[in-house]
């Protein structure tokens, strides 16, 4: 079946350091991979996405590359800041003939940025 | 345009008593969701509708029933409360399967069922 497992959080980084979240997914067919971002108190807003192999989602200094030979689609970002500090969520959603735009989550990874 | 909205945003039940779960957008979107968040487990899709008429069981529909009411609304019941229904609730929306666009979130219900 399909699914998503991201790294066990929380992750705690000091204000201005690199991140790396890991993301990797099993699925039948060709997926579209996403990456979400809750904020406290908040619903989850669409951080950045990508529709094929080796394409690069990109937004707010955040980047990640849907790697098809590793099934992998791990965030990155280069400085994180103390706004970053969120539950960020893998996702991916199976296309095709029966496509329902279904996502189907990670189990979230909890994001900590110290001043 | 408000997005997608959700009432009420927080609610305690006691076991065995019913409620409903009002989801609303005004996005001319098609399809609509219905998640639950529980801790380490990522969002779950409770029911889906794919269109304004069809509705279609997910990955964790036992204890609720949904109603697409018309394009812009879908309902959530719990006919029977249950502790183990105790969860934050998420309506999304998206306007078109078919091209990947972004899904857009409510902001959730945080339901405690005692």
């Amino acid at each position: 079946g399909n699914s998503v497992t991201q790294m066990e959080g929380p992750v705690t980084l000091s204000e201005e350091a690199f991140l790396t979240i890991n993301c990797t997914y099993t699925a039948t067919g060709y997926p579209s991979l996403f990456w979400y971002v809750q904020y406290p108190g908040e619903g989850l807003q669409l951080l950045l996405k990508a529709t094929k192999a080796d394409d690069k989602g990109s937004n707010k200094g955040f980047e990640a590359t849907y790697r098809k030979e590793t099934t992998s689609f791990h965030l990155e970002k280069g400085s994180v800041q103390v706004s970053d500090s969120a539950v960020y969520f893998c996702a991916l959603s199976v296309g095709g003939f029966s496509n329902t735009g279904k996502l189907i989550f990670g189990q979230g990874t909890t994001l900590q940025v110290k001043p | 345009n408000a997005g997608v909205t959700q009432t009420p945003k927080f609610q305690v039940l006691k076991t065995g008593q019913s409620m409903t779960l009002q989801c609303a957008q005004d996005m001319n979107h098609n399809s609509m969701y219905w998640y639950r968040q529980d801790p380490g487990m990522g969002l779950r899709l409770i029911y889906y509708s794919a269109s304004e008429g069809t509705t279609d069981k997910g990955e964790v529909p036992n204890g609720y029933n949904v109603s697409r009411l018309n394009k812009r609304e879908f309902s959530l019941r719990l006919e029977s409360a249950a502790p183990s229904q105790t969860s934050v609730y998420f309506c999304a929306s998206i306007a078109d399967v078919s091209s990947y666009n972004e899904q857009f979130f409510g902001p959730g219900t945080r339901l405690t069922v005692l």
